[in-house]
């Protein structure tokens, strides 16, 4: 299996709501990444998980909240957002390795917050 | 992170050869260069890596000049399905590290 798979592919939420978006590889890979990406601009990191601990926190707002429950899982888990964080979430892992670049990414969740 | 330029969108057709330039002065010693291909709605799928001269694979070629301040990413042979945004990455050859996205190039490959 070489893939990332996200879901859900398609989310919508109200600013009340609590949701959380899934990710998973069975890759082996351990280190993981959550990147945010609106309409026509590059892929933005938000955080980076190494070993399944956060290594890297991108001062995203406290209302995206990562967890990452084992070695293959990575959850963002949602709450009171607001409509501009509409955009195409996208997860990512990669090995530590030399000679391989590594980076997978999944397909991504397009979230719309109304 | 050293930084990248790229051109912001670019037309070709159907068959043509496509190369794309990005220019990174800044590289460092053990920087390696990585191209990543993005369809809409999709997330970026790695395409070539490469540190100096030329890389090749099934999908594209990858010119770097000696100094490495610039590559070239070369498409053979474009089609249709080519059309997407193309990203020049420069950084480390480990994983675990943060990925920086730049601008991008948009490609659009008419008939």
């Amino acid at each position: 299996d070489t893939e990332v798979t996200q879901t859900p592919k398609h989310l919508v939420m109200g600013m009340t709501n609590k949701k959380s978006l899934k990710c998973e590889q069975h890759m082996g890979h351990r280190a993981m990444y959550w990147y945010k990406q609106k309409a026509k601009k590059p892929p933005e990191l938000m955080f980076v998980y190494s070993y399944e601990k956060l290594s890297i926190n991108e001062s995203v707002p406290s209302r995206f909240s990562p967890e990452c429950p084992n070695s293959s899982l990575l959850n963002l888990h949602l709450h009171a957002l607001q409509p501009e964080d509409s955009a195409l979430y996208l997860c990512a892992s990669s090995q530590r390795s030399g000679g391989d670049y590594g980076y997978t990414f999944g397909s991504g969740t397009r979230l719309t917050v109304v | 992170l050293a930084k990248t330029t790229q051109p912001i969108s670019m037309d070709s057709y159907e068959g043509q050869e496509v190369n794309i330039t990005c220019s990174h002065n800044n590289i460092a010693t053990n920087d390696y260069i990585t191209w990543y291909q993005q369809f809409p709605s999709q997330g970026p799928r790695f395409i070539i890596q490469g540190y100096k001269t030329k890389v090749t694979n099934e999908v594209a070629s990858l010119f770097i000049p000696a100094d490495r301040k610039s590559s070239t990413l070369s498409l053979p042979r474009v089609s249709l399905s080519d059309t997407a945004v193309y990203y020049c990455l420069v950084g480390e050859d480990t994983g675990f590290q943060k990925l920086v996205f730049g601008t991008g190039t948009r490609l659009l490959v008419s008939p």
